[in-house]
């Protein structure tokens, strides 16, 4: 079946470092991938869509990979600040409307 | 421009007993996706209107359905209730939803809890 892994449940780094989180599929190839964050008790807020023909996609700090070799996407956010402790959530969609196989989230957690 | 607003934000059903939630898109956004979330299962899809038709629907039984209006208000139903059917119902919008830079803009939520 269709699914979509993240590769750790919790990821504790120090402020200034870079955070990287791994996103992986399988048995499907997606036509993008979508990062979400997520605070508690809050719906998820959208980062960063990367397309299947991009190889890597930048925001501020955050920056996004795709390999659809590995069928991988990897997240990273550079120096890191307390505040961008939440849970992120990868997900992917194909062409076919506005449906979202979501991971099931890594638990960032950065400290001063 | 306000976001996705969802009513109500918390409710307690009893088992049995059918619920329906709200959602208000951002205005002029079209498409209007469901999901549920639950420590176990995450984030699952439930089901997408776009201009008032359902276009996408997850894996969920027949208790669980939905419906847009012509102002692309969205609403979702789910009969029967049932324990395992406490979770947040999260709403997201989006322009044409599928392939966007903008992803969607979810809701805060209604935590249903059902006792």
């Amino acid at each position: 079946s269709q699914k979509i892994e993240q590769n750790s449940e919790a990821l504790n780094i120090q402020e200034g470092k870079t955070a990287t989180l791994t996103c992986n599929y399988t048995n499907y190839s997606p036509a993008y991938l979508q990062w979400y964050r997520q605070d508690p008790g809050r719906g998820p807020v959208f980062l960063l869509l990367i397309r299947e023909n991009e190889k890597e996609k930048r925001k501020e700090r955050l920056k996004v990979t795709f390999d659809t070799t590995l069928k991988q996407s990897l997240f990273h956010i550079t120096a890191s600040q307390p505040a961008d402790s939440a849970t992120y959530l990868c997900a992917w969609g194909n062409n076919q409307g506005g449906k979202l196989i979501f991971g099931q989230g890594t638990e960032l957690s950065v400290k001063p | 421009k306000a976001g996705v607003t969802q009513t109500p934000r918390y409710l307690i059903k009893t088992r049995g007993q059918q619920v329906t939630l709200s959602c208000s898109p951002i205005s002029g956004h079209r498409s209007v996706s469901w999901y549920q979330q639950t420590p176990g299962q995450g984030l699952q899809f439930l089901f997408e209107y776009f201009s008032e038709t359902q276009r996408n629907k997850g894996n969920f039984p027949g208790r669980f359905s939905g419906r847009q209006f012509s102002n692309s208000r969205s609403e979702m139903n789910v009969s029967t209730l049932e324990l395992g059917d406490s979770a947040l119902y999260l709403c997201a919008s989006s322009l044409e939803g599928a392939l966007t830079n903008y992803g969607y803009t979810f809701g805060s939520g209604t935590r249903l809890t059902v006792v």
